[in-house]
């Protein structure tokens, strides 16, 4: 089975831009998470999509939002670009939701913010 | 809330057993996993405890003990290819969530084994 894919891989954008990231979970999965990895904040959960609804949210402001399609294919989009985005946005897909269920990581995102 | 601590730095020499340890605080508990994450790689699932007691993969072994909110993992016969960082990670219950895959994960432990 393939992976899960991310793209772009690399992405730089400037103050206030908006940008869109992809990600494409391993098939058959149907969870698909999102998360911010700093070094100084560390691993943090933005959201997870489950059969295109969100379930879950994590502490960040309204500029972040995502969705699912019908494929599980996920997208997080942040608007109004600050410098403290700049990150590695990982996305993690799933079988299922609900109980313990091993995520699956792709490689990320690397998002630089000037 | 949650939150997880970790030592942030190990140092170990090649063959050599090392523990990782993590405590938690958490409003609900739902198990504990372990991930591992090469410099510029995506992090890959290790271990998962969702209750007390060892479990062991291979070289590498997790416990937890939840009267304690502790738990660690440990490494035996390292191996050069075993510098990375590793992360604890919680999630909660439905009854916190209201469902869902959601990881707080720890501040994540960086090893490094020399020769």
């Amino acid at each position: 089975k393939a992976g899960v894919t991310q793209t772009p891989r690399y992405l730089i954008k400037t103050r206030g831009q908006q940008v869109t990231l992809s990600c494409s979970p391993i098939s058959g999965h149907r969870s698909v998470s999102w998360y911010q990895q700093t070094p100084g904040q560390g691993l943090q959960f933005l959201f997870e999509y489950f059969s295109e609804t969100q379930r879950n949210k994590g502490n960040f402001p309204g500029r972040f939002s995502g969705r699912q399609f019908s494929n599980s294919r996920s997208e997080m989009n942040v608007s109004t670009l600050e410098l403290g985005d700049s990150a590695l946005y990982l996305c993690a897909s799933s079988s299922t939701t609900g109980g313990f269920y091993e995520q699956y990581f792709g490689p990320g995102t690397r998002l630089t913010v000037t | 809330g949650q939150s997880l601590e970790q030592p942030s730095e190990v140092t170990a020499v090649e063959g050599a057993i090392v523990q990782i340890n993590c405590t938690y605080q958490t409003s609900g508990f739902y198990g504990l996993s372990w991930y591992q994450q090469h410099d510029g790689g995506a992090p890959t699932f290790l271990s998962y405890n969702g209750l007390d007691g060892l479990e062991e993969t291979g070289r590498f072994s997790s416990f937890l003990s939840r009267s304690d909110s502790y738990g660690y993992l440990l490494l035996q016969e390292l191996q050069m290819k075993d510098s990375a960082s590793y992360f604890c990670a919680v999630r909660a219950p439905r009854r916190v969530t209201g469902g869902g895959n959601k990881l707080t994960f720890g501040t994540g432990t960086q090893l490094k084994v020399e020769l």
